[in-house]
Formats: structure tokens, sequence, C-alpha cells
């Protein structure tokens, strides 16, 4: 069965630091990874999504993301932290397509960033 | 395009009272989806829709239906509204792309049961 645990509820970092949310997954068969971000009263958009082409995705708002098999995790960075930032970062997995393609979510990760 | 449109924005419902949640996509999307939100517990799937005229159960369909209308149009219905009901309700349709499905989400309703 497939699963997703994203470390931290809550994560402040100062504006310009390095911001890294992790996420660590478990799936039976080769994962499909997703970032969505959730500003505040507004829906979930999509900010990066794994294909097995790359390990390295980027995605919008200079962030990015790193497949690492042998540690089941697909971390999220940003170099530098602006204030836009803050927000709510979810990730998921899913198997496939159709019923499979359904996605698991993670509980979400609240970014605050300090001036 | 507008994507994908949930409406209403906003409901308070009483308990025992049904209402309909909508949604309607304009991508030409096969699947659809009605996610709830709920503090501290990411995004749970309730009801999936693979394509017109299929629904299938998610995680936590108790207490909801769905209907697929059409290709454009997945709603959802709570019968009898219970305050554990109360939950922001996010609709999803997705797209096959680079051979993965991927999806995108309306902006959500948040519904209130007292």
């Amino acid at each position: 069965a497939q699963s997703v645990t994203q470390l931290g509820s809550h994560v402040s970092v100062s504006e310009g630091a390095l911001v890294l949310l992790r996420c660590n997954y478990s799936s039976s068969v080769p994962p499909y990874l997703f970032w969505y971000v959730q500003y505040p009263n507004q829906g979930l958009q999509l900010l990066l999504k794994y294909t097995s082409a790359a390990t390295l995705v980027k995605g919008i708002n200079g962030f990015e993301a790193e497949f690492k098999k042998s540690e089941t995790s697909f971390h999220l960075t940003k170099p530098s932290a602006h204030m836009s930032d803050a927000a709510e970062y979810f990730c998921a997995v899913s198997e496939g397509v159709g019923s499979q393609g359904n996605l698991i979510f993670g509980k979400g990760t609240k970014l605050s960033v300090k001036p | 395009n507008a994507g994908v449109t949930q409406t209403p924005k906003f409901q308070v419902l009483k308990t025992g009272q049904s209402m309909t949640l909508q949604c309607a996509q304009d991508m030409n999307h096969n699947s659809m989806y009605w996610y709830r939100q709920d503090p501290g517990m990411g995004l749970r799937l309730i009801y999936y829709s693979a394509s017109e005229g299929t629904t299938d159960k998610g995680e936590v369909p108790n207490g909801y239906n769905v209907s697929r209308l059409n290709k454009r149009e997945f709603s959802l219905r709570l019968e009898s509204a219970a305050p554990s009901q109360t939950s922001v309700y996010f609709c999803a349709s997705s797209a096959k792309t680079g051979g993965r499905e991927t999806q995108y989400f309306g902006p959500g309703t948040r519904l209130l049961v007292l």
C-alpha cells in the first residue's frame, strides 16, 4: 500500500534562507510523485511532478525536488525563501493511472517565512 | 479556460439538511475526484470517477453520494449532513501527461454543519 510521510507539520525559515521540506514515500511499484502548494483559502496548485526522465525535478517559483530511490524520498527545496512562499505544501504519491492513479497525500507542511 | 470550478464557495447547514456540491471542468479530462481536507489530515479521497458513467469509492465515502452527470460535471451530495462533515471540499480532474495522471484542483467549498 502506498503512503506518504511529511516530516514536520510546521517549518519556519528566514527570508533568503534555504527551504527544505521533507517527504518520504512507500510504494510497491515505481511511484509517481507530486508536490502541491496551497495558499491560504485557495485550492491546491501543482508545483512539480516526478517523471522517470530525471531524478532532479524543477518546478514553478524556483522550487525543485530530488527523487532518491535508495532513501524513498522526494524532498522539496528552494535555495532562497521569499515571503510569498508562505503556504502549506503537500507531497503526494500515486502508482499509475485509473484507480491506481489516485493520489495519496501527506498531511502537509506549513511553511512560514520570517522577514 | 476556467479550469475546475466549484459552487458554492461557502455553505452553512444544519444537522440533517441535505445539499449538493457542484464541480465542473472545461479541460476535457476523463477522471474527476472529490476530496475533503481537515486540519492535520491532508486530503482524503471521498469518491472518484475514472470516466463518464462510472464512479468508485475512495477512502472516506460514508455519508456521501456522487453523480457523474456528463464528462464536465461531477457532483457530491450530502443526504443528511452531520457535524463531522464540516470540512473543506475540493474537486479535481486529471489528465494523463507524460504517462502519468496529473490532478488539477478547484478552489474548494467550505462547509460548516451546525
